[in-house]
Parts: C-alpha cells; sequence; structure tokens
C-alpha cells in the first residue's frame, strides 16, 4: 500500500535559522510528491512537486525539497526560516492510475517559528 | 482568479438533518475531489469524479453522496448528518495527467451537534 509518513508532529524553529520538515514516502514505481501548506482556517496552498528529473526541487515562499529515491524521501527545507512559516505542512504522494490519481496525505507537522 | 470555490464556509447541523456542499472550479479541470480533515489524520479522500457525469468512492465514502451534473460543479451531500461527519471539507480538483497539481479550495467547516 502506498502511503506518507511525517515523523515529527511539530517542528521549532527560531526566526533566521534553516528549517527542516521531514517525509517520507512508501509507493510502487516512481513517486509523484507534494508540499502543502495550510494557514490557519484556510485550505492547502501548493508549495512544490517532484515529478521527475532534479532531486532538488524549488517552490514558492523560497522552500526547496529534496527527493532522495535511496532513503525513499522527500524533506521540505528553507535556508533561513521567517515567523510568516508557522503553518501545518502536508507531504503528499499522488497515486497513480487508480482513484484519480487522488493525493495520499502524511498527518501534518506544525511548524513554529519563533522570533 | 477564483480557482476552487467551497460554499457554505460554515454551518452548523442538527444530527439527523441533510446538507449540500457546493465546489465550483473554474479552470475546466477533469478531476474534482472532496476530502476531510480531522485532526492527526491528514486528509482522507471520501469521494472522486474524473469526469462530468461520473463519481466514484474514496477512503471514507459512507454517509455521504456526491453528483457531478456539470463539469465545474462537485457537490457533497450528507443525507442524515452524525457528530462523526464534525470535520472540515476540502474540495480539489486537478487536469486529467497525474503529475499535474491538485489545487483545493479554503475549506468548509461543519459541526453537528
Amino acid at each position: 500500500a502506498q502511503s506518507v509518513a511525517q515523523p515529527e508532529d511539530q517542528v521549532n524553529v527560531a526566526e533566521g535559522n534553516p528549517l527542516t520538515v521531514k517525509c517520507t514516502y512508501s509507493v510502487s514505481g516512481n513517486p509523484y510528491l507534494f508540499w502543502y501548506v495550510q494557514y490557519p482556517n484556510r485550505g492547502l496552498q501548493f508549495l512544490l512537486k517532484y515529478i521527475t528529473g532534479d532531486n532538488l526541487v524549488k517552490g514558492s515562499y523560497g522552500f526547496e525539497a529534496e527527493f532522495n529515491k535511496s532513503q525513499t524521501s522527500f524533506h521540505l527545507k528553507k535556508p533561513s526560516a521567517l515567523v510568516s512559516d508557522s503553518a501545518l505542512y502536508f507531504c503528499a504522494v499522488r497515486v497513480l492510475y487508480n482513484q484519480g490519481g487522488k493525493l495520499i496525505f502524511g498527518q501534518g507537522t506544525e511548524l513554529s517559528v519563533k522570533p | 482568479n477564483a480557482g476552487v470555490t467551497q460554499t457554505p464556509k460554515f454551518r452548523v447541523l442538527k444530527t439527523g438533518q441533510s446538507m449540500t456542499l457546493l465546489c465550483a472550479q473554474d479552470m475546466n479541470h477533469e478531476y474534482m475531489y472532496w476530502y476531510r480533515q480531522d485532526p492527526g489524520m491528514g486528509l482522507r479522500l471520501i469521494h472522486y469524479s474524473v469526469g462530468e457525469g461520473t463519481t466514484a468512492k474514496g477512503e471514507v465514502p459512507d454517509g455521504y453522496n456526491v453528483s457531478r451534473l456539470k463539469k465545474q460543479n462537485f457537490l457533497l451531500g450528507l443525507e442524515s448528518a452524525a457528530p462523526s461527519q464534525t470535520s472540515v471539507y476540502f474540495c480539489a480538483s486537478s487536469p486529467a495527467s497525474s503529475g499535474n497539481t491538485i489545487y483545493f479550495g479554503e475549506g468548509s467547516w461543519l459541526t453537528v451537534v
């Protein structure tokens, strides 16, 4: 079965420090991987995705993610965190050829950036 | 720049009442989805549609029905609401190819008392 795991419920970072939000996946075949961010009482906003090609993917708001096939990971990173980055982050894998290509989500990681 | 629009945004229902959540997308996407979000469980797929006039069950379809009479609209119905259906509901849409991004609406907060 395909699945996504986000091992940390919460990540705390000081403003200006680098941040990493971890994600591992289990899929058959090549994965289509996504990161979304959710601000309080809002919908999910797309940050970035990996489909193929360069393992380092750059996305919105200065975020990037590194695809590592051998470790089946897709960690989200940012070199310098902002207080405004505080939000709930979801990693997801898109299922191919089944259920409309649905997304399977991790449980989410709450990122808290303190001044 | 509307994207995916959900109505209503907030609703309180009594157990046994019925209601319909409306989702509209203006991006001419083939695929549409309804997810529910519950604390600690991420998002789970309720129903989905791969085109006008077609719908199918997702992971947690019990207690819900859907219809997609027009390509741009995807309706989620609760025939007899239960407290277990208290949740945040998200509609989403995407083009047909799995490499494409799925775009989400702003959510509908439903409380069943």
